[in-house]
């Protein structure tokens, strides 16, 4: 079965350190994986895939199949970041989404 | 372009009564995806559906739960005889394929159940 696992439910930065929110997957084909972002107040909505290979909001994720890691990261930390982050993985041939837990990034000033 | 309306935001039922919860989804989306966040938990998939078809509930409890996307209106999330367990967020999503990269999804706001 298809798993996402985010072992931090919490992760508290200071402004303008260095960020990253562990994700782990567990598939044995080839998965889409996905970080999806929900800032207070506001809708869940995509925050980068791995596909695209961009770099959203200076965040970046690398797919590491070795590992099965699709860990989210940013070099500077702003308070603006803070919000819950989910990643999410899509099966090969799948038509659903299985996220992780969660982890909420708070940045303090 | 609205997004994906869900209503109502908060609703509250007493055990054994029914839940209703309604998603309608962004203009020209025709595929559904409704999603359960327990307390402390992640999301979970519970079904997908297209218009008039489930295509996927997988994640749907055998019983008390049944999901609809009639041909017009909204996609409705049916809950019955509701128990304290029930108790969540109820996310829907929509996207205007099968969802994956090129697709992804659009949430709504949530439906906040408490079952007293």
């Amino acid at each position: 079965a298809q798993r996402v696992t985010q072992p931090e439910k919490l992760l508290s930065v200071f402004k303008g350190a260095p960020v990253e929110l562990k994700c782990n997957y567990s598939y044995s084909g080839s998965p889409e994986l996905f970080w999806y972002v929900q800032y207070s107040r506001q809708r869940l909505q995509l925050l980068l895939r791995h596909i695209s290979r961009e770099s959203i909001k200076g965040f970046t994720a690398d797919l590491n199949k070795g590992e099965t890691s699709f860990h989210l990261k940013k070099p500077f930390a702003q308070e603006e970041d803070s919000a819950m982050y989910y990643c999410a993985l899509e099966r090969e041939y799948g038509n659903k989404l299985v996220f992780g837990a969660g982890t909420i990034l708070r940045v303090k000033s | 372009n609205a997004g994906v309306m869900q209503n109502p935001r908060h609703l509250v039922r007493r055990r054994g009564q029914e839940a209703r919860l309604r998603c309608s989804p962004m203009k020209g989306h025709s595929h559904v995806y409704w999603y359960r966040q327990l307390p402390e938990e992640g999301l979970k998939f519970m079904v997908y559906l297209q218009k008039e078809n489930i295509i996927d509930e997988s994640g749907m409890p055998k019983e008390r739960f049944s999901a609809e996307f009639p041909k017009e209106g909204p996609s409705i999330l049916r809950i019955q005889q509701v128990v304290r367990g029930d108790s969540a967020a109820y996310f829907c999503a929509s996207s205007p394929r099968q969802a994956g990269g090129d697709s992804p999804l659009h949430f709504g706001n949530g439906t906040r159940l408490t079952v007293t």
